[in-house]
């Protein structure tokens, strides 16, 4: 069980938007920054967003991230079929009991 | 360019110790305030944070596998180590190595990986 909650898919055909939410509670998202990963298979995962909507120099504006109170998103506009990959959120958990970083399950992107 | 790169056993029996090292290259290890981390991949399944050396020499570990962890720093050899005690077949994993340059779970550079498989 994550600590940030993600649809396990999404699909768009080419040329489309997908969006992935990412859900979680006032200990991580409500109250730190949200990263978000792309992940193609074998590969280690790849910094796409990070402080809940800056792009790592070499990110296309494609990929674009947002974040309202404990939930954040990743769009990916002019879907392409080299992004059919994983996508996972990431943050920082700041409580008590279960302080640390924390991901979601990820979310397969497919394009039709 | 930063590079990270995992080195170790790729295979490790039952109640022994899994132990990794990741050497960094293009910067030094102590050249600025980075959290260097080491998360997991369990085949089939999402990202699992670890846990991180600061560069004050501090660490942070997941709640939930503190017990068993063991992050280390060798400034002399520019390079940052994991240990796992007491390993079971669900430690069973790819691991990575990062630098997150904040300590929140930002990682920007990150290392290819390095399947760890506990078994018999």
């Amino acid at each position: 069980q994550s600590a940030l909650t993600q649809p396990p898919s999404v699909s768009a055909a080419p040329g489309q938007k997908v969006t992935i939410s990412c859900s979680g509670s006032s200990s991580n998202i409500g109250n730190n920054y949200v990263s978000w990963y792309q992940q193609f298979p074998r590969t280690a995962p790849k910094l796409l967003i990070y402080e809940n909507n800056k792009r790592p120099s070499g990110i296309p504006d494609r990929f674009s991230g947002s974040k309202s109170g404990t939930s954040a998103t990743l769009d990916i506009t002019g879907l392409q079929t080299g992004d059919e990959a994983d996508y996972y959120c990431g943050a920082w958990d700041s409580s008590r009991l279960n302080a640390g970083g924390v991901f979601g399950g990820g979310t397969k992107v497919t394009v039709l | 360019q930063v590079q990270l790169q995992e080195s170790g056993p790729g295979l490790v029996k039952p109640s022994q110790t899994l132990s990794l090292t990741c050497t960094v290259s293009g910067d030094f290890i102590n050249s600025g305030p980075y959290y260097w981390s080491w998360i997991r991949q369990r085949p089939g399944q999402g990202l699992e944070w670890l846990g991180y050396i600061s560069y004050g020499g501090s660490t942070y570990y997941n709640p939930s596998l503190k017990s068993r962890l063991t992050i280390s720093v060798d400034t002399s050899k520019n390079q940052f180590s994991l240990k796992v005690d007491s390993v079971t077949a669900a430690d069973t994993a790819v691991y990575y190595c990062a630098r997150d340059p904040k300590g929140y779970n930002n990682l920007d550079y990150r290392g290819q990986g390095i399947l760890v498989t506990v078994s018999s």
